[in-house]
This record gives C-alpha cells, structure tokens and sequence, in this order.
C-alpha cells in the first residue's frame, strides 16, 4: 500500500543533543511537509518541499532544520532540542499544494526532551 | 490575523447523532478540510468542501457556508471508535492550510 512512513515512532533524547527524524512516501507525491504538533493543539507547520524548493515558515526557529534528497525521502534535523521541543512531529504528503490538494500524513514521531 | 475555532470538547452517546461546529476568519478560502486523529495519531482525511452546501460521505456528512465562515461535521451512528479529536482546517488565499486546534468527542456508551 502506498503510505508515509516516520521512524522512529517514539524519540527520546537529552537537552541540546541532535536528534533526526525521517520521513518516507511511496506515493511518489511532489510535497512533503513537517508539522510540529502539541497536546490539544493544532498542528503547526514547521516547512515543507515543493520538489527540491524549501519553503521555511516564518517563525520557525533556527534550531529546526530540514534536508529532502530525493524525492521520496525527507529529514527534520533539531541542532539542539530544548525541552519547549518536545512535541509530535508530524511528515505529510500531497501530490501538487493547489486548492483541492489533501495532505496525507504519517503516522507521527513523539519526541521526548529529557 | 487567521482563526479558526471549534469547541474544545464534546461528549455524546453512542448509537446518536453529533454536529461539530466550525467557524474560521482567514485570508480568502481555497477549501475546507476535516481530519479525524485518534490520540496519538495522525490525522487521516475525513472531507474537502469547497462549495456551500452538504457533502455525506458513509455515516459522515460535512456542510459550508462561506457566506457564515462555518462549517459542521456531522457523524450519525456513532461508534465508540468515532471517540477521537476532529481538526478543521480552511486552506487560504496562499494555498497554506491554516488548522483549528481540534475538538474531542467523547463517546459514551
């Protein structure tokens, strides 16, 4: 089955060590997405991949970083995870960014911040 | 600024009838998604409206006004798995998805 995939399911790491999550999509879509999500909180969208064109939001902070090498792989680096970073983190796929586009979405890593 | 509101909880019976309501302020409209996500989970598709008027789809049904800013999703027989947190999200005049912080419904046997 076509899917989106995220590994690890569940992170944990210490204050301030890098940590990478990953993203992969087998339904060959042109956008991939990160979103940051917190409890009971909506979905906040970090950047997202238009082919190899990356677009940051614009209160992203620095810490988060993203890098796409193809187009079915797709990475979100955090330089140093504070505690305020633990949250889900969530990959998307859709095919084009348009009107009646849908995003497709892992199933999510849950990254701890000791 | 863009908004998006949905109540924070609902709690209904199964077997009944629930309306979760939306109403959003956004800069233009390309479309209005609602995702279902169980607790933690993705969220998964539910519904795309772009028109006014009533889309069903199985036990779910989903309304717009663009005229009101609103949307309902409406889930009929309800199913102790249909317990999980709903997310409206309108797409704007820039293509980005702007999302409610979503409303849990709770469903009680």
């Amino acid at each position: 089955d076509a899917m989106v995939i995220q590994n690890p399911r569940y992170q944990v790491t210490q204050f301030g060590k890098p940590v990478t999550l990953s993203c992969s999509q087998t339904l060959n879509h042109n956008v991939m997405y990160w979103y940051q999500q917190k409890s009971s909180q909506a979905p906040k969208l970090l950047f997202h991949y238009y082919d190899k064109d990356f677009n940051n939001e614009a209160d992203t902070p620095d810490n988060f970083q993203s890098r796409r090498p193809n187009t079915s792989f797709c990475f979100l680096d955090i330089r140093s995870p504070g505690l305020g970073d633990a949250a889900m983190y969530l990959c998307a796929t859709s095919t084009s960014g348009g009107a009646t586009d849908t995003q497709y979405f892992g199933p999510g890593t849950r990254l701890t911040v000791l | 600024g863009q908004n998006i509101d949905q109540p924070t909880e609902m709690t209904a019976t199964e077997g009944a009838i629930v309306q979760i309501n939306c109403t959003y302020q956004t800069s233009g409209f390309n479309g209005l998604f609602w995702y279902q996500q169980h607790a933690g989970e993705a969220p998964t598709f539910l519904s795309y409206n772009v028109l006014d008027g009533l889309e069903e789809k199985g036990r779910f049904s989903s309304f717009l006004s663009r005229s009101k800013g609103y949307s309902y999703l409406l889930l009929k027989e309800l199913q102790m798995k249909d317990s999980a947190s709903y997310l409206c999200a309108v797409r704007d005049s820039n293509y980005q998805l702007i999302w409610g912080a979503g409303t849990k419904l709770i469903i009680k046997p």
